[in-house]
């Protein structure tokens, strides 16, 4: 079974430019997350997906960041634009079960992200 | 205010010993608690999951326990390898179908042959 895959794995970009991460979740998996991990702290959710709709985007700084999952499947992180702060690795991770508890999480190798 | 705390964000301890890694909640009240490993440049795997009304759970030379009244997790590694040498995340999984889960900062464990 083919894991999480991500790319690109590494991306160097001037503040104030834009950036696109993507996604492609283990075949059958309802449920996609993105999180951001900043160096030395845990992940934290920015967005869940249920299928194509949004679960939960709360922590998601919606003035430069937007995410969107076409078909159910892949889905796309966007940052525009960019700043200092959001150097991070980003984190994509997806689990077969939806809406149901108690299962782990699958994830990909990130995205490092360095804004200078 | 809601928190998740590991003891310590480095832990060194020789090959052949017991490594115990704690995780400590604050005003939460999580129905399950997961244990991840995460190797320099990778993503989170995960290790064990252990349900609220259980007191321990194994596999292998890991060992985790549970102690809601505390609000505490123990996460052991007997024997431990330099293999096993990586930061390790614990998770409180809120259980109510959607809500994510919350990460610690994790744990870097280093064994030393």
């Amino acid at each position: 079974e083919a894991g999480v895959a991500q790319s690109p794995r590494y991306k160097i970009i001037e503040k104030r430019q834009s950036v696109a991460f993507w996604c492609n979740p283990i075949s059958g998996h309802a449920t996609l997350y993105w999180y951001q991990q900043i160096l030395g702290q845990g992940p934290k959710l920015l967005i869940q997906f249920q299928n194509n709709g949004v679960v939960d985007d709360s922590q998601l700084p919606k003035d430069r960041f937007s995410a969107e999952r076409l078909k159910g499947v892949d889905s796309t992180l966007k940052i525009q634009p960019a700043k200092l702060e959001d150097s991070a690795v980003y984190l994509c991770a997806s689990t077969v079960v939806a809406g149901v508890a108690g299962y782990e999480q699958y994830f990909g190798p990130g995205t490092r992200l360095t804004v200078t | 205010s809601q928190k998740i705390e590991q003891n310590s964000e480095a832990l060194n301890i020789q090959e052949g010993k017991t490594a115990t890694l704690t995780c400590n909640y604050t005003n939460y009240s999580p129905a399950y608690l997961q244990w991840y490993r995460q190797d320099p440049g990778r993503g989170p795997v995960f290790l064990l999951l252990i349900r609220e009304n259980e007191k321990e759970k194994r596999k292998e030379r890991l060992k985790v326990t549970f102690d809601t009244t505390l609000k505490q997790s123990l996460f052991h590694i007997t024997a431990s390898q330099p293999a096993d040498s990586a930061t390790y995340l614990c998770a409180l999984d809120l259980g109510r179908g959607n809500t994510p889960l919350v990460f610690g900062k994790g744990t870097r464990l280093s064994v030393i042959a």
